[in-house]
């Protein structure tokens, strides 16, 4: 079956450590992106990419780091930078076809500061 | 520029009663508007969409209608029941990587 695997689907992260969370999809999608979601809160942009080998910022992306070496990957790492980092994080992926197409999300990755 | 406002929660309803959740926009151009639905734990699903005015998504009981003159897309269902007890998000995208969200309502049904 097609769809977005995330994983781990929960994540410790000690002080002032790297911790690089994996967002795999087969569907053939250009587009992929990280969102950040802390509770009771919507879903804040952290990294996009349309196409391999590049990625832009999107709102927050303070503290943390993207690749996009393959189309159907994109990892997202949280450096020690990032200093609140305990959140769900969530990887999603459109295909082309501008406006009307939706997007495709992963079950997440719940990250905790220990 | 582009944003979606949604109704706040959280939201308690009565096994079958009726359900809306507002949710209105801005956007230059011709926009799509999306309800997806999180329930715990979860990424976010696709519960409907329409692509253009006057559309009305439909989807499981639920139903929206892409409102150009009020720039609203509210979503409804006339009886809920407790297991779409989750947190619904609308959406909108203006192009091919402009996606925006609202912040969400956390629908809880009781029996």
């Amino acid at each position: 079956d097609g769809g977005i695997t995330q994983s781990p689907k929960y994540l410790f992260r000690k002080e002032g450590q790297n911790v690089t969370l994996s967002c795999e999809q087969n569907l053939n999608h250009d587009a992929m992106y990280w969102y950040r979601q802390d509770p009771g809160q919507g879903l804040r942009l952290i990294y996009y990419s349309q196409i391999v080998n590049d990625f832009q910022k999107g709102d927050i992306a303070e503290g943390y780091s993207v690749s996009r070496e393959k189309k159907e990957s994109f990892p997202l790492t949280v450096t020690s930078a990032q200093k609140n980092p305990t959140a769900f994080y969530l990887c999603a992926s459109t295909p082309t076809g501008g406006a009307r197409t939706e997007a495709f999300f992963g079950q997440g990755t719940r990250l905790t500061v220990v | 520029g582009d944003s979606v406002t949604q109704m706040e929660g959280p939201v308690t309803l009565s096994e079958e009663a009726f359900l809306t959740i507002n949710c209105t926009y801005t956007a230059t151009g011709y926009p799509s508007l999306f309800w997806y639905v999180q329930y715990p734990g979860e990424g976010l699903q696709l519960l409907l969409k329409a692509t253009k005015a006057d559309d009305k998504g439909s989807n499981k009981g639920f139903e929206a209608t892409y409102r150009k003159e009020t720039t609203s897309f509210h979503l409804e269902k006339g009886s809920v029941q407790v297991s779409d007890s989750a947190v619904y998000f609308c959406a909108l995208k203006t192009g091919a990587n402009n996606l925006f969200f609202g912040t969400g309502t956390r629908l809880t049904v009781i029996p």
